[in-house]
């Protein structure tokens, strides 16, 4: 099983409307990203956080998203306006602060906007 | 930008061939290493194989890997594919001064048939 936690497994939300989905990463993390993976093919980078803070993002994020990560035990993707684009999977993972460490996945939140 | 080929989307291979899946890279910066992740239907990405040594074989569960530096190549092979094999495979570099962020391939799937 993924040590790494999210939820809920799946979401459904109307165009427009407003969507959360949390991720709970591996007790001793530090690191923490985000990943969108559209009909199970490319993993596209969306945001990095280190220590709670972000450090790197992609511009799609700064525009629509919300991010945080208030602890290290706990850390929330948001849409603000949801689109049909954003229906994917959204992969939390987390990695100790060495270099090189390996990244642990979650088994993702299925977000379907209608 | 660095970057991750992965030229087949689709490979398909019957039970108890050899299967060789293809991954080259480009980037301007040091790169620190290499990973073959590989996700089954409906779980999440696993790490299946990670390399940062230039012409090191790297072997995990009947897979291996050598990282050719020289061309830029990662590839994964299988001496004998099981059908328990078929899944999706992503290659990943993880860049020096990335704070272990991966860059994804797109991914290919292995299809292996009876």
């Amino acid at each position: 099983d993924a040590a790494v936690t999210q939820k809920p497994r799946y979401l459904i939300k109307m165009k427009g409307q407003e969507a959360e989905m949390k991720c709970i990463p591996e007790k001793g993390h530090t690191a923490v990203f985000w990943y969108q993976q559209k009909q199970s093919k490319e993993l596209k980078f969306l945001i990095y956080f280190q220590n709670q803070q972000p450090l790197d993002q992609i511009d799609m994020v700064k525009e629509r998203f919300s991010a945080v990560c208030p602890s290290s035990s706990l850390c929330s993707l948001g849409i603000r306006t949801c689109e049909a684009e954003d229906s994917a999977l959204y992969l939390c993972s987390s990695s100790g602060t060495n270099s090189a460490e390996t990244l642990y996945f979650g088994s993702g939140t299925r977000l379907t906007v209608l | 930008g660095d970057s991750v080929t992965q030229t087949e989307g689709l490979v398909t291979v019957t039970e108890g061939l050899p299967v060789k899946l293809n991954c080259t890279y480009q980037t301007t910066y040091l790169t620190i290493a290499f990973f073959w992740y590989v996700q089954y239907l409906n779980e999440a990405p696993q790490v299946l194989l990670r390399s940062s040594t230039d012409n090191k074989r790297t072997e995990h569960q009947g897979f291996h890997a050598t990282l050719h530096k020289s061309s830029s190549s990662f590839h994964l092979q299988k001496s004998s594919a099981q059908l328990s094999d078929s899944a999706l495979y992503y290659c990943a570099l993880q860049l020096s001064g990335s704070f272990n962020k991966l860059t994804f391939g797109a991914g290919t799937r292995l299809a292996v048939c009876p």
